[in-house]
């Protein structure tokens, strides 16, 4: 089964605590991507990657790093997470323009 | 850049009602057309997808939208809605001829009463 698997699901954590969410693939996609889902604004993309060691940034990078060491993973680093930095993320894979999402990871930083 | 406009942000509605929600696009060139929906406590999956061709395009569950060139819309209706729609629903929009990742707007939440 076609399967994008993230972790956590749910992470409270405190301010300057580094975190990943990890985002894995079974599909060898090569677009991956980042979103963060706040009330009010939608979707907005943090960072993606079109394949391995390639990277670039979406709207709202600020405050995070990503990797792809190997295209089946995209792990999504918060060095120093912020308040501001609650919300629900979303990880996806690209292919022919069509979206494949994970179920998703709350973060909420106190 | 290309953005995309959703121009209700929550509508609410009675089961049986006809539903349009409104989306705008701006981009220059051809584009691929989405909506996607997010049921309460899940993840974003698609409902129908325009590429080419017919412009009314029909998805999952009843939904449809049309794509307007010369108005840069791609509308999605239903013309009796169900509890169970009850959801966030996204326009995105990708140009088309390329792997580009979408580009989503944000959001309209649908709350349909029994």
């Amino acid at each position: 089964e076609a399967q994008v698997t993230q972790n956590p699901r749910y992470l409270i954590t405190v301010t300057g605590k580094k975190l990943t969410v990890t985002c894995s693939q079974n599909m060898n996609h090569e677009y991956m991507s980042w979103y963060r889902q706040d009330p009010g604004l939608g979707l907005r993309q943090i960072y993606y990657s079109m394949n391995v060691e390639v990277t670039d940034k979406g709207d709202v990078p600020e405050g995070y790093k990503v990797s792809r060491k190997e295209k089946r993973n995209f792990p999504l680093i918060l060095e120093s997470p912020s308040p501001n930095q609650t919300s629900l993320y979303f990880c996806a894979t690209v292919r022919a323009n069509v979206l494949t999402f994970g179920a998703g990871s709350r973060l909420t930083v106190l | 850049a290309q953005s995309v406009s959703q121009h209700n942000h929550h509508v609410i509605l009675s089961e049986a009602a006809s539903l349009e929600l409104g989306c705008n696009y701006s981009y220059g060139g051809t584009v691929n057309l989405f909506w996607y929906v997010q049921y309460p406590g899940q993840h974003l999956q698609l409902l129908l997808k325009y590429f080419s061709g017919d412009p009314l395009v029909k998805g999952i569950k009843g939904f449809e939208a049309e794509f307007i060139k010369s108005k840069f819309s791609f509308n999605l209706r239903k013309p009796s809605v169900q509890w169970s729609d009850t959801a966030e629903y996204f326009c995105a929009i990708a140009p088309s001829g390329g792997s580009y990742i979408p580009t989503f707007g944000r959001g309209t939440s649908l709350i349909v009463h029994p």
